[in-house]
């Protein structure tokens, strides 16, 4: 069964720091691969996807993420990060299914 | 388009109480998500539906959760009697609903406490 495995449950950067959110699935194929971000008391909201093609992937808001298929991984990163960063930020993969299944989620806390 | 639509935003009321979510999807899209969300399981699926028709159900936690999609642009998620336990934030999502492309857009959600 697919999964996705978020190892950071909280994380605490500086403003203007750089940033790199984990996230590893298990799946015996390349699925497609999201990261979405939810912002307190509001839904999902998606930064980035990878289908296929070019392993980095620019999203809104300066993120982007590398797909690294040898490592399993689809790491979120930011070279320097808002206050507005904080917020909670979940991995998903769905392969021919139409479901898409999230990690448990990492929380942002941005320091001025 | 205004969104994805979801009713009650917060809603309190006590254990063994009916209780009915709504979601207006994005029009056009063909496939509805329900999610809930707690502090313990995270995000989990309950439901989707492709075209109005349950696809996998799997997700829902026992007979007192079921959910409807009548037409297009709405559905709901019941849960009947309601329980301490299902206090949580529910989900709607909707999407094209092509596989590979399946970009979900959320709606706000519904606050659910269950005294």
């Amino acid at each position: 069964a697919q999964s996705v495995t978020q190892p950071d449950i909280h994380i605490t950067v500086s403003e203007g720091a750089s940033l790199e959110l984990r996230c590893n699935y298990s799946y015996g194929a390349t699925p497609y691969l999201f990261w979405y971000v939810q912002s307190p008391g509001q839904g999902l909201q998606l930064l980035l996807k990878y289908f296929s093609g070019d392993t980095l992937v620019q999203g809104i808001k300066g993120f982007e993420a590398e797909f690294k298929r040898s490592q399993s991984s689809f790491n979120l990163r930011k070279p320097s990060v808002h206050w507005s960063d904080a917020a909670e930020y979940f991995c998903a993969v769905e392969r021919n299914t139409d479901k898409l299944i999230f990690g448990t989620g990492t929380r942002l806390q941005v320091f001025p | 388009d205004a969104g994805v639509i979801q009713s009650p935003r917060h809603e309190v009321t006590e254990m063994g109480q009916e209780v009915t979510l709504r979601c207006k999807p994005i029009s056009g899209h063909n496939s509805l998500f329900w999610y809930r969300q707690t502090m313990m399981r995270g995000l989990e699926l309950l439901i989707y539906f492709n075209n109005n028709v349950p696809i996998d159900d799997s997700g829902m936690p026992e007979d007192r959760f079921s959910a409807k999609m009548p037409n297009a642009s709405f559905s709901t998620l019941k849960i009947q009697p309601s329980e301490p336990r299902d206090s949580a934030v529910y989900f709607c999502a909707s999407s094209l609903g092509v596989s590979g492309a399946n970009v979900l857009t959320f709606g706000a959600g519904s606050r659910l406490t269950v005294l």
